[in-house]
């Protein structure tokens, strides 16, 4: 059972355009959300986070939006550039539990 | 700060050997770590959390004889992969909080390429 959902496996977006990357849980005990890039051979670099008490999270070019009703979180990187092609993988945790990640979004920003 | 070292980076094994990673918290002490496996165009999986000075917890259909995990101190923490078989071969991750206690985020290592000849 997947808990975690990324229906987008890729996404192509030019450079200093956005990227929306979605991300959907099934798990509504779920309080902590997070943001991971990953590039091959390497592990996962952490992004963004927020809280299940916050809507809105911002930090640069990142934001993460979390809607909790439609239990459903989005990266948003404004403007996309090329350093930022990689995996995306969202992850959340119901207090200090576990991280349970997402299937990966990989992200292509094209020059 | 929280900087995860994971090593070896990639080990290539012949069926039937053991392989030991190792994982270490540089510049801070971590009480629990996780280690993850990623197989390819995959999802990263939980395999099992590494406690200090206490037995590690599997998820569940993770054969604990067959990944074992040793936190011997507060920035060391190993998974042996005993009598390896192909279908070992995968990208096994670790991870740590840097502060156990608390909402903080993971920080992983740079993970382990193994393959099982």
């Amino acid at each position: 059972d997947q808990q975690v959902k990324q229906n987008s496996p890729s996404l192509s977006v030019q450079e200093g355009r956005i990227s929306i990357l979605n991300c959907d849980y099934t798990n509504s005990m779920f309080d902590y959300f997070l943001w991971y890039k990953k590039y091959p051979a390497e592990g996962p670099t952490f992004l963004i986070s927020i809280s299940s008490i916050k809507d809105k999270n911002e930090d640069g070019r990142f934001t993460v939006f979390l809607n909790k009703s439609a239990k459903h979180l989005s990266l948003h990187i404004v403007p996309s550039q090329p350093g930022d092609s990689a995996v995306y993988f969202c992850a959340a945790s119901r207090g200090t539990n576990k991280l349970i990640f997402g299937t990966g979004t990989l992200l292509a920003v094209q020059p | 700060g929280a900087v995860v070292s994971q090593h070896p980076s990639w080990v290539i094994c012949k069926s039937g050997t053991s392989v030991k990673i190792e994982c270490r918290s540089l510049d801070f002490q971590a009480t629990t770590m996780f280690w993850y496996r990623q197989f390819p165009k995959q999802s990263l999986m939980l395999m099992a959390t590494s406690n200090e000075g206490s037995k590690a917890t599997y998820e569940q259909g993770v054969e604990k004889d067959k990944f074992l995990i040793n936190h011997a101190s507060l920035t060391l923490s190993t998974l042996t992969v005993t009598s390896a078989h192909p279908e070992d071969s995968s990208f096994y991750i670790c991870s740590a909080k840097f502060r156990d206690t608390d909402n903080s985020p993971l920080h992983f290592g740079n993970g382990t390429r193994l393959t099982v000849t």
